[in-house]
């Protein structure tokens, strides 16, 4: 399966800074995710696309986390202003059949 | 709503000992089951999958899971564990394609000499 391209793949910020992840497809999938992964946990669901739309965002925490996907291939993940316990591995994954794949993760750490 | 259970946060081994990481869900309807492992300081890779079929798939590195419907379970086993096998093992459910996967609190496996 071809993946995804990640960056930054390391970020430190410092508290009510901002900061921005990209993601991009190196083959064009329709479904695209991103995950949070706090230490020690699983990872959660941030944001599901389809496409260019929006399948579901109801665990994004939206007065600080905003993403889009410009014309169905790349997607940005944003957030402003950071907060302490934003550090955590963000990762993108697409969907191919029955089966989600992940790329290598961006990890933010917060000071 | 689904959800994941891993009922060991951490697993011990001797290298060659056999090992079995636990995964409980709760769904109800049909699911899909799936193991991922995390190395350190990488992202999430797939090690096998539960679509339907035969209960018993098989992965890479040698893993194996089985499916048990009664029991709502998906257990993952390798009978002879290597040191390069340390690491974090996350199990994951979704109810049908083209929707999120959920995720349990993941199982370190630790393999020692």
């Amino acid at each position: 399966e071809a993946g995804v391209a990640q960056s930054p793949r390391y970020k430190i910020i410092e508290k009510r800074q901002s900061v921005a992840f990209w993601c991009n497809p190196i083959s064009g999938h329709a479904t695209l995710y991103w995950y949070q992964q706090i230490l020690g946990q699983g990872p959660k669901l941030l944001i599901q696309f389809q496409n260019n739309g929006v399948v579901d965002d109801s665990q994004l925490p939206k007065d600080r986390f905003s993403a889009e996907r410009l014309k169905g291939v790349d997607s940005t993940l944003k957030i402003q202003p950071a907060k302490l316990e934003d550090s955590a591995v963000y990762l993108c994954a697409w969907g191919s059949g029955n089966t989600i794949y992940f790329g290598e993760g961006s990890w933010l750490t917060v000071v | 709503a689904q959800s994941v259970t891993q009922l060991d946060s951490q697993v011990p081994v001797f290298e060659e000992a056999p090992v079995e990481l636990r995964c409980n869900y709760s769904s109800s309807v049909s699911v899909y089951l799936f193991w991922y492992v995390q190395y350190p300081n990488q992202g999430l890779q797939l090690l096998l999958k539960y679509l339907s079929g035969s209960t018993l798939v098989k992965g890479i590195n040698g893993f194996e899971a089985e499916f048990n419907k009664s029991q709502t379970s998906f257990h993952l086993r390798k009978p002879s564990v290597h040191i390069s096998d340390t690491a974090e093992y996350f199990c994951a459910v979704r109810h049908q394609a083209g929707t999120a996967l959920i995720f349990g609190k993941g199982t370190t496996l630790s393999v020692s000499s």
